[in-house]
């Protein structure tokens, strides 16, 4: 079935620190999500990626989906404590319409 | 609206018992997904309906698991007999269509003793 591999597993930044992490599937992917999960918490959704070449931002977090669509990177400039979290990519859309995430890249920061 | 509803949010049960997890989803979304996460295994998508209809299941662990989506306002997700190993937070999720943004529920932590 399709999966999507997420890199790293674990990153430890100091505050101030920028962060990316990266998400790979090995097929084409219809569009790419991408959550946060705060210690305790559920995953809240943050953005979809549609079109190859995609760049978006949110305030210091810029997402980009690869020309190929095949990869996707979220990073974070200037961390703050506040992101401090999981970030899940999510492959959507696919032919059966599932939704399957990576493992998530485990962000700490330190004050 | 009050969101993707799971109850209960604890569950510690004996070895062998039956567990029975349930969700409501938003009203009106039509998808409907099952997702078991552990440390190990990250978030692993168990199963997925469409309009009540499970349409992929591929990811049940195995028989002990089963879910059920008789309307549109409810799922059970079902572990006869439970073991030690399924211990984990269950979360059910929900949306609109497909290629939205899918709403989680707070999850169940389930501990099997």
């Amino acid at each position: 079935g399709q999966q999507v591999m997420q890199i790293p597993q674990y990153q430890h930044v100091q505050e101030g620190e920028d962060f990316t992490t990266y998400c790979n599937s090995s097929t084409t992917l219809s569009n790419i999500q991408w959550y946060k999960q705060r210690p305790g918490g559920h995953p809240v959704f943050l953005i979809q990626l549609v079109k190859s070449g995609e760049v978006k931002k949110q305030k210091r977090l810029t997402f980009q989906f690869g020309e190929a669509k095949k990869n996707s990177s979220l990073h974070i400039t200037a961390t703050q404590t506040t992101d401090v979290g999981t970030y899940f990519c999510a492959a959507a859309g696919g032919s059966q319409g599932n939704l399957i995430f990576g493992k998530g890249t485990k962000l700490s920061v330190k004050p | 609206d009050a969101g993707v509803i799971q109850s209960p949010r604890h569950e510690v049960t004996e070895m062998g018992q039956e567990v029975t997890l349930r969700c409501k989803p938003i009203s009106g979304h039509n998808s409907l997904f099952w997702y078991r996460q552990t440390m190990m295994r990250g978030l692993e998508l168990l199963i997925y309906f469409n309009n009540n209809v499970p349409i992929d299941d591929s990811g049940m662990p195995e028989d002990r698991f089963s879910a059920k989506m008789p309307n549109a306002s409810f799922s059970t997700l079902k572990i006869q007999p439970s073991e030690p190993r399924d211990s984990a937070v269950y979360f059910c999720a929900s949306r609109t269509a497909r290629s939205t943004e899918a709403f989680f529920g707070q999850g169940t932590r389930l501990t099997v003793v």
